[in-house]
């Protein structure tokens, strides 16, 4: 099946820095791809759409000047968390859809955990 | 908008028994409804989904799916659960094409040996 990695799986920071984390889709070609954020015990929450080419398309309430998203090739997005707070703090997980006969289906990479300090 | 709503949270089961987790979901259109399961210390992973056709959906796992577009629900069931089937169960319906997806909360589910 479809592989969608992530890089890195943890990483630890301190307050003020920033971030880059890097979704990989190994054997296939992703125009698209999504950034979510997973909080404890709740759901994951849609930050920004990635378009390959093009600006990213983000969620209500994401701001685009703090999650900055790059689409540089057709299997490479990636995430950087500019001037990173505690609250940064979560599991970023990204994923890439594959079409189906019309419709998609989307593959997860396995997440980052992002430790603001 | 597209929301997902899942009824149970937190289920705990003994081995062998069944299993039914309940998905309702609100959208006025067409939809394609997943189900995704996420084991400890892994990654997400399509158990099963619905596009179109046969409304009794089979995943993997001994896992299924029924569609009733009359109740807008999605609910998942396995009539036996085991040990290895501990994990969190999110429920994700989307509209199509490359359009968002919307999850649920989870539910975390518990069998006991």
């Amino acid at each position: 099946g479809a592989v969608v990695s992530q890089h890195p799986s943890w990483v630890i920071c301190k307050s003020g820095t920033s971030v880059k984390i890097e979704c990989r889709s190994l054997d296939f070609q992703a125009t698209t791809m999504f950034w979510y954020r997973q909080f404890p015990k709740q759901s994951l929450m849609l930050m920004a759409t990635s378009n390959e080419g093009s600006k990213a398309t983000y969620e209500q309430g994401v701001e685009k000047d703090k999650f900055l998203i790059n689409h540089a090739s057709l299997t490479l997005s990636t995430l950087t968390v500019t001037s990173a707070h505690p609250e940064d703090s979560s599991f970023y997980i990204c994923s890439a859809p594959i079409a189906f006969s019309g419709t998609d289906t989307q593959y997860f990479g396995p997440g980052t955990r992002l430790t603001v300090l | 908008a597209q929301s997902v709503s899942q009824h149970n949270h937190h289920v705990i089961l003994s081995e062998a028994a069944s299993l039914e987790l309940g998905c309702n979901y609100s959208y006025g259109g067409t939809v394609n409804l997943f189900w995704y399961v996420q084991y400890p210390g892994q990654h997400l992973q399509l158990l099963l989904k619905y596009f179109s056709g046969d409304p009794l959906v089979k995943g993997i796992k001994g896992f299924e799916a029924e569609f009733i577009k009359s109740k807008f629900s999605f609910n998942l069931r396995k009539p036996s659960v085991q040990w290895s089937d501990t994990a969190e169960y999110f429920c994700a319906v989307n509209s199509g094409g490359y359009q968002k997806v919307t999850f649920g909360i989870g539910t975390k589910l518990q069998v006991i040996p």
